[in-house]
């Protein structure tokens, strides 16, 4: 059972550049959440996808953006990339069936973005 | 808006002994906590949570977690650590409507 798999695993980018990452959910989950961890910090969430939709945003600026395919992975892309963007992002999913707010989310092992 | 404070930075144990990791919450509705384990250049691991019920919850790796409403605590505790057990712990919150919110986590360092 393969569990949440996040590509790439590093990038390296400069500011201005646009950058996409990659998720693809555990099997038999339908939602997938995104997360920055700063360094030296507990992660961030960034927004959530279920049924191709953003759900739930956090407080992130219209420069992150996200889409959700049929198969249920998922990307992040962040335009005008700043230096404050250097993060691990870490994609998690799991399953809406319950609606409660009991699922626990499962995390990938991180995409670690730099910009220079 | 809810939050999640984890007022250690680092926690040192020796080998052997038992160990507390804390963390305590605010929020809106009925608390769903969590704990996450992460590993240098790792994602986060699910340990355990709390949802309802028994108030000591069993987890992954040995590990359990004591729900205390009045002091809205949710402390991890392993009656025996390892040095294997070191690494970086976070504890989450949310409630029926919310996402999960993280605290700054705690080092655990536990020496041989």
């Amino acid at each position: 059972d393969a569990g949440v798999t996040q590509s790439p695993t590093h990038l390296i980018k400069t500011r201005g550049q646009q950058v996409t990452l990659r998720c693809s959910p555990k099997s038999g989950h339908d939602t997938v959440s995104w997360y920055q961890q700063a360094l030296g910090q507990g992660p961030q969430f960034i927004f959530q996808y279920y049924e191709e939709e953003e759900r739930q945003r956090g407080n992130f600026p219209d420069r992150f953006s996200g889409h959700q395919f049929p198969n249920y992975s998922s990307e992040l892309n962040v335009n005008a990339l700043l230096l404050g963007d250097s993060a691990l992002y870490l994609c998690a999913s799991t399953t809406k069936r319950d609606f409660k707010g009991t699922d626990t989310q499962y995390f990938g092992p991180g995409t670690r973005l730099t910009v220079l | 808006a809810q939050s999640v404070a984890q007022p250690e930075d680092q926690v040192n144990v020796a080998e052997g002994n038992p160990l507390t990791v804390k963390c305590t919450y605010s929020v809106s509705g009925n608390p769903y906590l969590f704990w996450y384990v992460q590993y240098p250049n790792r994602g986060l691991q699910f340990l355990l949570k709390y949802i309802t019920g028994d108030n000591l919850v069993k987890g992954s790796y040995g590990f359990e977690a004591e729900f205390n409403k009045s002091q809205t605590s949710f402390h991890l505790k392993k009656p025996s650590a390892l040095v294997s057990d070191s690494a970086l712990y976070f504890c989450a919150v949310r409630d029926e409507y919310s996402t999960l919110t993280f605290g700054k986590g705690t080092m655990l360092l536990v020496s041989p």
